[in-house]
């Protein structure tokens, strides 16, 4: 069954804005991982989450984890058109499984 | 860029051949994944292998089945392929001594079967 659901499905923005994605999941966590797609490509790690963190940043990365809510934002600031790519939240390991279970991710599109 | 490499890229295939996509990793990861990705959705688990012959089947049920005889080598094959079978599939690796979680990605293979 599916654990994280991004929204929006897809983002438009202009270089220079700010991009903020959302990743809700069903069950309880350890932590949670954001990864980036390229068109085309494999999936890069971007961060990583524990479930006792509130807030993280990776340069121009920033995310925040809600566990009351089930619920993780991703913000990019000053965003540039390099940025444009899928974003996927991830869930897992947990209970002894060592799988991740990716959403359906966010499609990010920076317009120069 | 992670040292995790998959071949080939694109593969075109008519229905009934055997294929093998094959996917090597670097780093001396334990840990190996073979996801399936249609486009725009999201990734389902197939395989996975803690480390020199173990396998294990994911959450997603798949025709393919998959060997772990190396530490850096985890190939998936498709006896007979079929036109469902037309996919992107990825192959992943994770160290299972770090508690990072993290897993590094191979560009992935887009597969078309005709």
């Amino acid at each position: 069954s599916q654990q994280g659901e991004e929204d929006p499905q897809a983002l438009s923005i202009q270089e220079g804005e700010n991009a903020t994605m959302n990743c809700s999941y069903k069950t309880s966590i350890n932590n949670l991982q954001w990864y980036r797609q390229n068109s085309g490509r494999g999936l890069v790690h971007l961060i990583l989450i524990r479930s006792n963190e509130r807030e993280k940043h990776s340069g121009r990365l920033r995310v925040t984890l809600d566990t009351s809510k089930k619920s993780s934002s991703l913000l990019i600031t000053a965003s540039r058109a390099a940025d444009t790519a899928s974003y996927f939240c991830a869930t897992g390991p947990q209970g002894g499984s060592e799988k991740l279970v990716f959403g359906k991710g966010t499609k990010l599109t920076v317009n120069p | 860029e992670a040292d995790i490499y998959q071949t080939p890229r694109y593969l075109v295939i008519g229905t009934g051949k055997k294929i093998t996509l094959e996917c090597s990793q670097t780093m001396g990861h334990d840990k190996m994944y073979w996801y399936q990705q249609d486009p725009g959705m999201e990734l389902h688990l197939i395989h996975y292998s803690y480390g020199v012959n173990s396998t294990e089947k994911g959450d997603l049920s798949s025709e393919s089945t998959v060997s772990r005889i190396r530490t850096e080598h985890f190939p998936l094959t498709l006896e007979s392929a079929r036109p469902s079978h037309t996919s992107q599939y990825l192959c992943a690796s994770s160290d299972l001594q770090a508690f990072s979680y993290e897993q590094y990605f191979g560009p992935g293979t887009r597969l078309t079967v005709t």
